[in-house]
């Protein structure tokens, strides 16, 4: 079974500062996909960003980036200049990719309320 | 752009009764979803759909929950007899395939009394 941990229940950063969300998975598929979803308080979820696990390079979307170590599990979300707008909860999320028509559900962490101060 | 989109917005119920909140998924997707999200908790999968059944389901799904593709665009998620418990956001979601991110519904806040 797949597992997401968000260790930071919240965080607070200064706008136009960068902020990382930590993210650490675990599964023993070695085709899988990583996600980050950001939900603002009106409850919709946004789709970020997307990392493969057979991604060579860093995936990258404008101001946000995602930090994955393979090997130690981890695909942290990089928030470049934060703005006020950047308020919200951010959720990480795994899929596996080779399941053999079914088991592409997204298993979601416990999120991270991060807070962008004036 | 096109976007999933969910009836209603918001649905209060009586505990015991039946309610069905409706989604319609952005047109040339084959993948449906439905994810629930308890106030203040991670959000949990429930059931995903494919070629008009079901291809996964949690242990949250048990016998009160129902899906269903009565045509073409709507995907439906029925509770038969609701309990307090069931209250929460229900998101529904689709993608074009498995590679593909999954587009999120804004939800339907359901609240039992």
């Amino acid at each position: 079974a797949q597992k997401i941990t968000q260790t930071q229940p919240g965080m607070f950063v200064q706008e136009k500062e960068a902020v990382t969300l930590d993210c650490t998975y675990d599964t023993s598929d070695p085709s899988y996909g990583l996600f980050w979803y950001k939900q603002p308080s009106s409850g919709e979820m946004i789709f970020l960003i997307y990392q493969g696990s057979y991604d060579q390079q860093n995936a990258t979307e404008g101001r946000y980036s995602l930090n994955f170590q393979k090997a130690r599990k981890s695909a942290n979300l990089v928030i470049s200049a934060s703005q006020l707008g950047d308020s919200a909860m951010y959720f990480c999320a795994m899929r596996l990719l080779n399941s053999g028509g079914s088991n592409y559900k997204l298993t979601f962490g416990k999120g991270t309320l991060l807070t962008v101060n004036p | 752009e096109p976007e999933v989109t969910q009836t209603p917005s918001h649905q209060v119920t009586q505990m015991g009764q039946e309610v069905i909140l409706r989604c319609v998924p952005i047109s040339n997707h084959l993948y449906f979803y439905w994810y629930r999200q308890i106030l203040g908790q991670k959000v949990e999968f429930l059931v995903s759909f494919y070629n008009n059944e079901i291809s996964e389901k949690s242990e949250i799904f048990d016998d009160q929950f129902s899906v269903e593709r009565p045509d073409g665009s709507n995907f439906t998620l029925k509770i038969r007899s609701t309990k307090l418990e069931d209250s929460a956001m229900y998101f529904c979601a689709s993608n074009r395939g498995t590679y593909n991110e999954q587009f999120f519904g804004p939800g339907t806040r359901l609240t039992v009394l």
